[in-house]
């Protein structure tokens, strides 16, 4: 157990609906971050957070957006879903950042989303 | 852009054999390489990671090399198990507080009994 939590651990949906992707990072991480990976591919990273505000954007499409809140948790929302948008969606977090020689990320258990 | 690739995509040994796999970076500014481990259906784990200052690092039966000069960097894993099975995926970054962390495509390893 990373320490890293995420819910719902499966979302299933229908194409054009709107989800949120709930995501609390491990005790005392300030750095949060999003990927997406679909079957048998790699990480694509989406977006990342450090202590509130955005740090470093990957390609996130613009139906997708993210925020983290005052208390460290994130929340991935992902609108008008396409069937392409399945995939298992992780969240990671770090104490800081690279910069400090804070950057190890450590996993949470992802949320499968499935849009028919 | 920042870019790493790794290979092979797939890799079958024996087990008791060792397993290679490597990456090269394209941002000779990358300073910190993770490696890490997914099995099916569950959360990528950190297995190894080295910074830029050292050439080699190991941790029992698992080792990382580096070779900053030819951004290379490697996973070795000798004595191979059957949980050893999984796929394996190295990473670069760079000490910039606004960069990212790019992963390699990942490799499958296979343990054979």
């Amino acid at each position: 157990d990373s320490g890293v939590t995420q819910t719902p651990k499966h979302l299933i949906t229908a194409t054009g609906q709107r989800v949120t992707l709930r995501c609390s990072p491990r005790s005392g991480d300030l750095s949060v971050y999003w990927y997406q990976q679909s079957l048998d591919q790699g990480l694509q990273f989406l977006i990342q957070y450090y202590n509130g505000e955005e740090r470093a954007k990957g390609n996130i499409l613009e139906r997708f957006s993210a925020q983290q809140f005052p208390d460290l948790h994130s929340e991935l929302n992902l609108s008008s879903l396409e069937l392409g948008d399945s995939a298992l969606y992780f969240c990671a977090s770090s104490v800081g950042l690279a910069g400090r020689g804070q950057e190890t990320q450590y996993f949470g258990p992802g949320t499968r989303l499935l849009v028919l | 852009g920042e870019n790493v690739e790794q290979h092979p995509s797939t890799l079958s040994v024996q087990e008791g054999d060792s397993a290679v796999i490597k990456c090269t970076y394209s941002d000779s500014a990358s300073n910190y390489f993770p490696w890490y481990k997914q099995e099916l259906g569950k959360r990528p784990q950190l297995i190894i990671d080295i910074r830029s200052n050292v050439g080699e690092k190991k941790d029992q039966r698992i080792a990382v090399t580096l070779n900053k000069t030819a951004k290379h960097f490697s996973l070795h894993i000798t004595e191979t198990q059957p949980e050893d099975s999984a796929v394996y995926f190295c990473a670069a970054s760079r000490s910039s507080s606004a960069s990212k962390i790019i992963f390699g495509s990942g490799t499958r390893l296979s343990i054979r009994p």
